[in-house]
């Protein structure tokens, strides 16, 4: 299940550094996930997803890994920017679902 | 391509009292979920519409209410507000059978 509390995880990396992300998931009947990026007063933006069939999906400076042996999920930027500077949430669909449970989300604070 | 609007973009109420908050999905989309997000926290789940009925809910009150109109817009409906419900009301869209999901902006609602 999630955790509450009104404490981010936070990661702090400077311009240019590769920032990962990590998401542990609980439900082994999970088979897609998504991550998701929140600047502050906005809405999720989608990011990238990846099906419980591949371990590994790269997107434009991200890629998605995907370890279900461990049920660990995380999200790879290269060469952050500040920019980047938002909170992620990572997201599971269970087999058949069409509505994402949400992880607590990690704030990244990319300093320039 | 049009994006999910919401509306309005900040609410304030009293406790007791009733809101109405509003969504226009993605052009293209049919199916339309609301989240509610409390400070520092994942969103959580409200409903799912798909073809003007509830197609999915989670762990929320009656006074919690929703509608989609036929034009796929859709309303989320609070009564007897409480000081609990102040929170970041999320609107996303999906087309039917897609996972991927597209969140509006949101509304910020106190509740005084």
């Amino acid at each position: 299940g999630e955790s509450v509390g009104l404490h981010l995880p936070t990661l702090s990396v400077q311009e240019g550094d590769n920032s990962i992300i990590n998401c542990a998931y609980s439900n082994s009947a999970s088979d897609y996930f998504i991550w998701y990026k929140q600047e502050s007063g906005k809405g999720p933006q989608f990011i990238i997803d990846i099906r419980s069939n591949m371990d590994k999906r790269q997107g434009q400076r991200v890629t998605v890994l995907l370890n279900k042996t461990v049920k660990h999920l995380s999200l790879q930027i290269a060469a952050t920017q500040p920019g980047d500077s938002a909170v992620y949430f990572c997201a599971e669909n269970r087999r058949g679902s069409y509505i994402p449970t949400f992880g607590r989300g990690t704030s990244l604070i990319v300093h320039p | 391509e049009t994006g999910v609007t919401q509306s309005p973009t900040h609410l304030i109420k009293t406790r007791g009292q009733q809101v109405t908050l509003r969504c226009s999905s993605q052009s293209g989309h049919n199916t339309v979920s609301w989240y509610q997000q409390a400070l520092g926290q994942g969103p959580q789940f409200i409903f799912q519409y798909y073809r003007e009925e509830e197609n999915g809910r989670g762990n929320f009150p009656p006074r919690f209410s929703g509608l989609q109109f036929p034009n796929y817009s859709s309303e989320l409906n609070v009564n007897a507000l409480e000081l609990d419900d102040s929170a970041l009301y999320l609107c996303a869209s999906s087309a039917r059978g897609q996972e991927t999901q597209y969140f509006g902006p949101g509304t910020r609602l106190l509740v005084l």
